[in-house]
């Protein structure tokens, strides 16, 4: 089993640009989540999803969507960057209740 | 609503020394309780929870945390650290129902040396 992957691993964006992190996980868990981390704020709550063709929004959701066509994959999408969204983004999936990570992935907006 | 703090930002410590992580956290309903670890550049691993049961709990790499429902707090503690310690350590809740999320505290760094 991968587990939880993430792809890419980093990427650069300008100001304005879009782009879209894949989360892919091969546990058949219904929960997955996107967070994001920043130094010293810890991990925050972006967008999450309780099943296949469901998403809800977490504590900072603006600047991002997200879409869960098939229940292995979640998807997080910017349509137009900027620098607030450096950060590091984590996926993560759920069976119940605890949470299997991805590696992350570095995001640097200029 | 919820929010979890941790009291200490950065915790140094000398290997082979005790260490004890200070979370505290707040919430109306009963809550389940987590602990992960994260190395230099890599993604957050578990390290122990608890759910419901024995207040003390014990994880992986030799940790193990103490819920205290009346002081709402979930310590971890190692009685001797070792350098491969070092790391950067998340308390986390989550209200007891499947699949909601997980709220994190800001972190501490532990930073092991000999």
């Amino acid at each position: 089993n991968a587990g939880v992957t993430q792809t890419p691993k980093f990427r650069v964006l300008k100001t304005g640009q879009s782009m879209t992190l894949l989360c892919a996980q091969d546990m058949n868990h219904e929960y997955m989540y996107w967070y994001r981390q920043d130094p010293g704020m810890g991990l925050r709550l972006i967008h999450y999803s309780v099943g296949e063709g469901t998403t809800a929004k977490g504590e900072v959701p603006d600047g991002y969507n997200v879409s869960r066509l098939k229940k292995q994959n979640f998807l997080l999408g910017l349509e137009s960057a900027a620098p607030s969204q450096t950060s590091v983004y984590f996926c993560a999936s759920s069976w119940k209740y605890e949470q299997y990570f991805g590696p992350g992935t570095r995001l640097t907006v200029t | 609503a919820q929010s979890v703090t941790q009291l200490d930002s950065q915790v140094p410590v000398f290997e082979e020394a005790p260490v004890e992580l200070r979370c505290n956290y707040s919430s109306s309903v009963s809550v389940y309780l987590f602990w992960y670890v994260q190395y230099p550049n890599q993604g957050l691993q578990l390290l122990l929870k608890y759910l419901s049961g024995s207040t003390l709990v014990k994880g992986i790499n030799g940790f193990e945390a103490e819920f205290n429902k009346s002081q709402t707090s979930f310590h971890l503690r190692k009685p001797s650290v070792h350098i491969s310690d070092t790391a950067e350590y998340f308390c986390a809740v989550s209200f007891n129902q499947a699949g909601t999320a997980l709220i994190f505290g800001k972190g501490t760094t532990l930073s092991v040396s000999s």
